[in-house]
């Protein structure tokens, strides 16, 4: 079964830094999602990755998807504490039909004023 | 963008009664629909796939006569968590599933906001 390794768990940064989470795949991704979740809450859709290097961004944050690495990174610049959450990337093992996702563990991010 | 909700939010029951969670697309149809279950910081766990008109398909470890699952509708699935008992206690969140329009990679996942079980 595929599985998501994210990096790092855990990431304390100050305000106004550039930080890039990443979440690497043991088999072919066929797409990626990323996405946001603040604890006891729902998960908040970022981005979503297509096959074949793409890379989109939001406002300050851009994602790639490096097909050959079977990985994808979340770059966020200047960060805010609005920012603050955990990020949680997801992948459908297959093309087409129902995407059912398997998440990585996520990633805690901490921005301090 | 796409909204999905989920209700109730929070729910408190006594171990033995049975719950139910709904989960609604409100401004699109979903044929599929997915249900998540998340432990105390922990990632998401896929619990089930929600069809709409037919069974659902249920994760491997999963009792389906415990959560059974209803897709009555294209935009409500509900989940009814049976005899609770207090290790159902979590977070449950369900995503409902789009049409994304492109060809490699045809849907989009939506997540509704989560309803937290707790079983006393």
């Amino acid at each position: 079964s595929q599985e998501l390794e994210q990096s790092p768990q855990s990431l304390i940064v100050q305000e106004g830094k550039n930080l890039t989470i990443n979440c690497t795949s043991s088999k072919t991704l066929y797409g990626l999602y990323w996405y946001k979740q603040k604890y006891g809450e729902g998960l908040i859709f970022l981005m979503m990755l297509q096959k074949g290097g793409e890379e989109k961004s939001h406002e300050k944050i851009t994602a790639k998807l490096d097909e050959k690495k079977q990985q994808s990174s979340l770059h966020i610049t200047a960060s805010q504490p609005s920012h603050a959450g955990i990020y949680l990337c997801g992948a459908a093992g297959s093309q087409g039909g129902s995407e059912k996702l398997v998440f990585g563990k996520g990633t805690k991010l901490t921005v301090n004023p | 963008g796409a909204v999905v909700s989920q209700h109730p939010s929070r729910v408190i029951c006594k171990s033995g009664t049975s719950v139910k969670i709904e989960c609604r697309s409100l401004d699109f149809q979903a044929t599929t629909m997915f249900w998540y279950r998340q432990f105390p910081k922990q990632s998401l766990m896929l619990m089930a796939t929600s069809n709409e008109g037919s069974k659902a398909t249920y994760e491997q470890g999963v009792e389906k006569d415990k959560f059974l699952i209803n897709h009555a509708s294209l935009t409500l699935s509900t989940l009814t968590v049976t005899s609770a008992h207090p290790e159902d206690s979590s977070f449950y969140i369900c995503s409902a599933q789009r049409p994304s329009g492109r060809v490699l990679f045809g849907y989009e996942q939506y997540f509704g906001p989560g309803t937290r079980l707790t079983v006393t």
